[in-house]
């Protein structure tokens, strides 16, 4: 079957702090891996996206490569800012074609203190 | 574009009431989907259509009924309210996948329903 497993939070780290968010999947077929960033009171955007392996996604200094030998997805960022603190998903998205839905990991809570 | 909007974004419920939470895009999507998401178990997709007329059911499908009759419109309707209903619920809306590849999904606001 399809799933995502995420590192547990929350997460609390210092202003400038380099970030690791573990991420990996189960999945048949080739999937799709996305991060989704959950801000407060607000729904979810995408921070960024990978459709094959090798492939790096990158948005607003995060970064995430698509390893398909280890099945995972992990999520870095350099230098964070309070203005990361949010509540950050793995999910992924599965074959077959037409349809596109989502299985989410549990979610991480990022907390960035200055 | 006002993208994804949900209404409401609040309400409570009594155990056994019904009642429809709104779902309307205005990008032209094919492709909607409803999701509930609860504490420590990230989001779950409980129903999806890919077009006007064509629904189906996610993972937690139960106590839950969905139309499709226009593009812009997917209303998730709550037959008899549980207590377990009690969550966040999230409609979304993308375009439909194409060649084998998961494209971006755009999120409303979220409904909190509690069910007393």
């Amino acid at each position: 079957g399809n799933s995502v497993t995420q590192m547990e939070g929350p997460v609390t780290l210092s202003e400038e702090a380099f970030l690791t968010i573990n991420c990996t999947y189960t999945a048949t077929g080739y999937p799709s891996l996305f991060w989704y960033v959950q801000y407060p009171g607000e729904g979810l955007q995408l921070l960024l996206k990978a459709t094959k392996a090798d492939d790096k996604g990158s948005n607003k200094g995060f970064e995430a490569t698509y390893r398909k030998e280890t099945t995972s997805f992990h999520l870095e960022k350099g230098s964070v800012q309070v203005s990361d603190s949010a509540v950050y998903f793995c999910a992924l998205s599965p074959p077959p074609t037409g349809a596109n839905n989502l299985f989410f990991g549990t979610g991480t809570r990022l907390t960035v203190i200055p | 574009n006002a993208g994804v909007t949900q209404t409401p974004k609040f309400q409570v419920l009594k155990t056994g009431q019904s009642m429809t939470l709104q779902c309307a895009q205005d990008m032209n999507h094919e492709y909607m989907s409803w999701y509930r998401q609860d504490p420590g178990m990230g989001l779950r997709l409980i129903h999806y259509s890919v077009g006007a007329g064509i629904t189906d059911q996610g993972e937690v499908p139960n106590g839950y009924n969905v139309s499709r009759s226009t593009t812009e419109d997917f209303p998730l309707r709550l037959l008899s309210a549980a207590p377990s209903q009690t969550s966040v619920y999230f409609c979304a809306s993308s375009r439909r996948r194409l060649a084998g590849v998961g494209d971006t999904q755009y999120f409303g606001p979220g409904t909190r329903l509690t069910v007393l």
